[in-house]
């Protein structure tokens, strides 16, 4: 059965902080990583996607990849109590399916 | 900005019965797929769709599950025979090439309950 692991949380940082969400997956042959995040009965809205080992940056989001540890993370700079939210990590199995972890529940606190 | 759209935002019906999920993916995707996410839990893949035919299923979608694409823009989730373990919200999700080289978009959901 492939995995996809994360901490369920919650993961409490203050606001102005840096927020590390990490997630480790079963899979040696997967090839995509994506982090998610999820408000409360919404759906899943895409924060970054990495293909590669190392770090991909976009605005407060840094995702780091390391395919030989099956160790993706997230962090997020300067966070703010708007970034409170459940934050999925997915990763591709084959091409054409996904599996998600469980979700980090982030509370950032004003 | 386009957008994956689902209809009905929430669907409840009778153990047995079949329900039909109904998804309009954005225009120039061609993969499709489809999600359940009990509450509290994780978003579990169902099953993926391209040029007409399933690309990929998990355990989940066994025979009481079928997917349809009946014309140039739904796409459909049908349940035959609905058990109370079926209560989920079901996102479709769509993107324009395959197997994580692109994003996928998801829809708002379907709230599902079988009662």
């Amino acid at each position: 059965q492939k995995e996809v692991e994360q901490n369920s949380g919650p993961l409490s940082v203050p606001e102005g902080a840096i927020a590390s969400l990490n997630c480790t997956y079963s899979d040696r042959g997967s090839q995509s990583f994506f982090w998610y995040r999820q408000y409360s009965g919404k759906s899943p809205e895409l924060i970054m996607s990495i293909y590669s080992n190392g770090d991909k940056e976009d605005g407060r989001f840094t995702a780091q990849l390391n395919k030989a540890s099956q160790y993706v993370s997230l962090l997020i700079r300067d966070s703010q109590p708007s970034d409170s939210a459940t934050y999925l990590c997915a990763v591709t199995i084959g091409t054409y399916k996904y599996i998600f972890g469980t979700g980090t529940r982030l509370k950032v606190l004003a | 900005e386009p957008e994956v759209t689902q209809t009905p935002s929430h669907q409840v019906t009778q153990m047995g019965q079949e329900v039909i999920l109904r998804c309009v993916p954005i225009s120039n995707h061609l993969y499709f797929y489809w999600y359940r996410q009990i509450l509290g839990q994780k978003v579990e893949f169902l099953v993926s769709f391209y040029n007409n035919e399933i690309s990929e299923k998990s355990e989940i979608f066994d025979d009481q599950f079928s997917v349809e694409r009946p014309d140039g823009s739904n796409f459909t989730l049908k349940i035959r025979s609905t058990k109370l373990e079926d209560s989920a919200m079901y996102f479709c999700a769509s993107s324009p090439t395959s197997g994580g080289a692109d994003t996928q978009y998801f829809g708002p959901g379907t709230r599902l309950t079988v009662l």
